[in-house]
């Protein structure tokens, strides 16, 4: 079965500084990888997300995120943080099953934005 | 463009109580996924479901949790006698049907049960 480990519950970082967001999986064959982010009292948004080729994807707001075969990691980053960019994160392992995909999630990462 | 609705947004049960959630997916999708997500935790998954079908419900509790997707109508997550531990959110998700391409599942805004 597969798993997703998010080492940090919290992390705190100030306004224009770089972020990374740590994200480990596991599972028994190619990973469907996504980075959703959540909003106090607001549904999950799809930040980026992994399917095969280029390791290093692009997503909305600026954020990015690497795949790391060897190290079984997804890591998010962003140069530089707003303030907007405080919310929850969380990381996902797709498993593609008989013509459906069910989710993994990670517990998530709070990221506090200082000024 | 409306993504996938859930209603309501929040919704208070006394212990014992019958809580009916709603799901309706975006136009287009036709498979349907229910999470919960207990305080401080990750997103689990519940039960997958297409219309008229349980696909997959190996998240679910074995009891007093069902769900259904009709031939007309949203999806509806139902939860019988509830006790303080069903507070969470509880998430709906849609996709269109993929075969065996993998496809995005888009999230609702959630439904927040409290019980008293």
């Amino acid at each position: 079965a597969q798993s997703v480990t998010q080492p940090d519950i919290h992390i705190t970082v100030s306004e224009g500084a770089s972020l990374e967001l740590r994200c480990n999986y596991s599972y028994g064959a190619t990973p469907y990888l996504f980075w959703y982010v959540q909003s106090p009292g607001q549904g999950l948004q799809l930040l980026l997300k992994y399917f095969s080729g280029d390791t290093l994807v692009q997503g909305i707001k600026g954020f990015e995120a690497e795949f790391k075969r060897s190290q079984s990691s997804f890591n998010l980053r962003k140069p530089s943080v707003h303030w907007s960019d405080a919310a929850e994160y969380f990381c996902a392992v797709g498993a593609l099953n008989s013509g459906y995909s069910t989710l993994t999630f990670g517990k998530g990462t709070m990221l506090l934005v200082s000024p | 463009n409306a993504g996938v609705m859930q209603n309501p947004r929040h919704l208070v049960r006394r212990r014992g109580q019958e809580a009916r959630l709603r799901c309706s997916p975006m136009k287009g999708h036709s498979h349907v996924y229910w999470y919960r997500q207990l305080p401080e935790e990750g997103l689990k998954f519940m039960v997958y479901l297409q219309k008229e079908n349980i696909i997959d419900e190996s998240g679910m509790p074995k009891e007093r949790f069902s769900a259904e997707f009709p031939k007309e109508g949203p999806s509806i997550l139902r939860i019988q006698q509830v006790v303080r531990g069903d507070s969470a959110a509880y998430f709906c998700a849609s996709s269109p049907p993929g075969g065996e391409r993998y496809q995005p599942q888009h999230f609702g805004d959630g439904t927040r049960l409290s019980i008293l």
